[in-house]
């Protein structure tokens, strides 16, 4: 199984900060990866997908990049509503598998 | 607009079968771009993947749990239905059917999130 880490595991940042949070596969997974937003109490939303594919709706200052191993996820300046946790997710291989997430929080 | 629903929130005692049913509006479980997964969440932990129905019927399961998976659809009723036996109780978590775009055979954005089911395993 392909084992995917995410890091940090946490993040501490203040509004109209850049932040990146990277994710490292196992194995190569070319572009299939897709990144996660989830709020507490409430399912995860899909921000990007095919490691840098911006998904309809969600605000350009969300950013994806990498290939093969390594990824990352750009928020270029930190709005109130970011702070939330994080996970990647790989679907070139199956089963497919999660980051441990992580947790975005206000500094 | 895409909407999926998975069946009520269940008690379930150790060794018990776990079924559940996510009905799907918006799309046809019949198109070939789009296949669905079921995703837990155990209370204060990580999501975890389960299980994938793929366009073709094809399915695929998490490899610690694939003895104890199923899952399977019926196109007429817009329904995809997971069933996992012999529940123990650190299978407690909110479980997840998320339908998602396809490409090349493989999933490649989980896009439409069911608001989850609870799944509480206890005697």
């Amino acid at each position: 199984d392909i084992q995917m880490t995410q890091s940090p595991s946490s993040l501490s940042a203040s509004v109209g900060d850049r932040v990146t949070i990277t994710c490292r596969a196992s194995l190569s997974i070319t572009s299939y990866l897709g990144w996660y937003q989830q709020k507490p109490g409430k399912a995860p939303k899909l921000l990007i997908y095919a490691a840098s594919v911006l998904q309809t709706g969600v605000p350009s200052r969300f950013s994806g990049g990498g290939s093969g191993t390594d990824f990352t996820l750009t928020i270029s300046s930190l709005q109130p509503e970011d702070f939330a946790t994080y996970y990647c997710h790989q679907t070139y291989s199956t089963p497919y598998t999660f980051g441990q997430g992580t947790k975005l929080q206000i500094k | 607009q895409v909407t999926l629903k998975e069946s009520s929130p269940v008690l379930v005692k150790p060794t018990e079968t776990l079924t559940l049913t996510c009905t799907v509006s918006g799309f046809s479980l019949s198109n070939p771009t789009r296949g669905v997964s079921w995703i837990r969440q155990p209370p204060g932990k990580a999501l975890e993947w389960l299980a994938h129905i793929f366009s073709n019927d094809e399915k695929s399961y998490a490899t610690p749990l694939k003895t104890r998976l199923t899952v399977s659809k019926d196109t007429s009723k817009s329904q995809v239905v997971l069933t996992m036996t012999n529940m123990d109780p650190v299978d407690t978590a909110t479980y997840y059917c998320v339908g998602g775009f396809e490409r090349e055979g493989h999933p490649i954005g989980l896009d439409s999130w069911g608001q989850g089911t609870l799944v509480t395993v206890s005697s």
